[in-house]
């Protein structure tokens, strides 16, 4: 399984745009990107997943250079309750892979007035 | 759509008993579905893999025996952790996937207070 690595703590203030890069040097070939967010007592959500290059959505966008070792999430324009700890993983996909998500320390994004 | 829920949301036994914890995939079909638990301030720790109609796949290091896991339909899996005692105390989450090419959709947690 790929380990992944990540800022363990990013601080920003309302408004501004927030990237969190992740490393992943040793991403095998099936392996998808995805993003989750985690508040204190509940489950992760997931934000965004991706393969290669860039996928936006309504809330992120995901960017993956060519030699996929590594990812930035970019959040714009966050808000207060965009505090939050932040998961990147990478796990097998395909058919057979099982898809098992090594979750690493995440980092902990705290959004300021 | 991708709605996982748990029951209970929160639970508190007495040590030596034993608690069921429900994972049901509610807008779709789930054959497969995954087990973590988290301790305060720390990451996700994933326990076991359950395909639906087989036996569950554990991680190294947890019991098979001391967590029992049962995925009987494509929409629910159990996790029964049996004759608990306060370092069992934890955080446990479910996750739930179409299928292994698909997303991990997880619930909200259950709280188990072991006392």
């Amino acid at each position: 399984l790929a380990k992944t690595t990540q800022p363990i703590s990013m601080d920003s203030y309302e408004g501004q745009e927030v990237n969190i890069t992740c490393s992943h040097n040793n991403i095998a070939t099936n392996d998808y990107i995805t993003w989750y967010q985690q508040f204190p007592s509940q489950g992760p959500r997931f934000i965004i997943q991706g393969y290669k290059t860039k996928v936006t959505n309504e809330v992120a966008s995901l960017f993956i250079p060519a030699d996929r070792k590594s990812s930035t999430l970019s959040l714009p324009r966050v808000s207060l309750s965009d505090t939050a700890v932040y998961y990147c993983l990478v796990g097998d996909m395909s058919t057979g892979g099982g898809n098992k998500l090594t979750f690493g320390t995440g980092t902990q994004l705290k959004v300021e007035l | 759509g991708a709605v996982v829920s748990q029951h209970p949301s929160r639970v508190i036994c007495k040590s030596g008993t034993s608690v069921k914890i429900e994972c049901r995939s509610l807008d779709f079909q789930a054959t497969t579905m995954f087990w973590y638990r988290q301790f305060p301030k720390k990451s996700l720790m994933l326990m076991a893999t359950s395909n639906e109609g087989s036996k569950a796949t554990y991680e190294q290091g947890v019991e098979k025996d001391k967590f029992l896991i049962n995925h009987a339909s494509l929409t629910l899996s159990t996790l029964t952790v049996t004759s608990a005692h306060p370092e069992d105390s934890s955080f446990y989450i479910c996750s739930a996937s179409a299928d292994p090419t698909d997303t991990q959709y997880f619930g909200p947690g259950t709280r188990l207070t072991v006392l």
